[in-house]
């Protein structure tokens, strides 16, 4: 059973613009994690952001977590053609981490 | 090169037949994951191993076989295969389980069964 949920399913944006995708999840967590993954490719991990912290910042992502609206967000600041990819908010689930459908994003030259 | 490696990328395959997918790490992960990934499910977990001659049933593992004799590989073997197992199968490995340390991912087999 999935537990985590990614909106928007798609997104196409320019280069240079900023990408904000969202997880929605049901159950209490103590952390969740983001991966990216290219096409044709394997999942690669981005960031783990733990229930006590609210945000975090990697290079030119930012992961917020709001564990009262049980949600979280990936930020991606300027975007290049290179982050065309789907990402993915993957929370734990008992011993196992379950992985949304992910958002596919479209970065356009 | 230090990673994680799975063979075959492509295999097609008939139904009925036993079919085994390879996957090698090299940093000595105690854990290590089957994921298969299709359209409209995300990926799902098959099986995952804790350690050496450890393992347990993920989400779907009907169908499906594993085995870790050795901590660096994590076969994945379908007994008879089916078309619902054509798929994209990924292995991973972490150091201290999914839940509290990140995955690292092999590149995928692409599986067709005819």
């Amino acid at each position: 059973s999935q537990q985590g949920e990614e909106d928007p399913q798609a997104l196409s944006i320019q280069e240079g613009e900023n990408a904000t995708m969202n997880c929605s999840y049901k159950t209490s967590i103590n952390n969740l994690q983001w991966y990216r993954q290219n096409s044709g490719r394997g999942l690669v991990h981005l960031i783990l952001i733990r229930s006590n912290e609210r945000e975090k910042h990697s290079g030119r992502l930012r992961v917020t977590l709001d564990t009262s609206k049980k949600s979280s967000s990936l930020l991606i600041t300027a975007s290049r053609a290179a982050d065309t990819a789907s990402y993915f908010c993957a929370t734990p689930s008992g011993s196992r981490l379950t992985f949304g459908e992910g958002t596919q994003l479209t970065v356009n030259p | 090169d230090a990673g994680i490696t799975q063979s075959p990328r492509y295999k097609i395959t008939e139904t009925g037949r036993q079919v085994t997918l390879m996957c090698h790490q090299t940093w000595s992960h105690s854990y290590m994951f089957w994921y298969r990934q299709d359209l409209g499910h995300g990926l799902r977990l098959i099986y995952y191993s804790a350690a050496a001659d450890i393992t347990d049933k993920g989400e779907v593992p009907d169908g499906y076989v594993v085995s870790r004799s050795k901590t660096e590989n994590f076969p994945l073997t379908l007994e008879s295969a089916t078309r619902s197992q054509t798929s994209v199968y990924f292995c991973a490995s972490s150091a201290q389980g999914a839940v509290n340390s990140p995955l690292h991912f092999g590149n995928g087999t692409r599986l067709t069964v005819t």
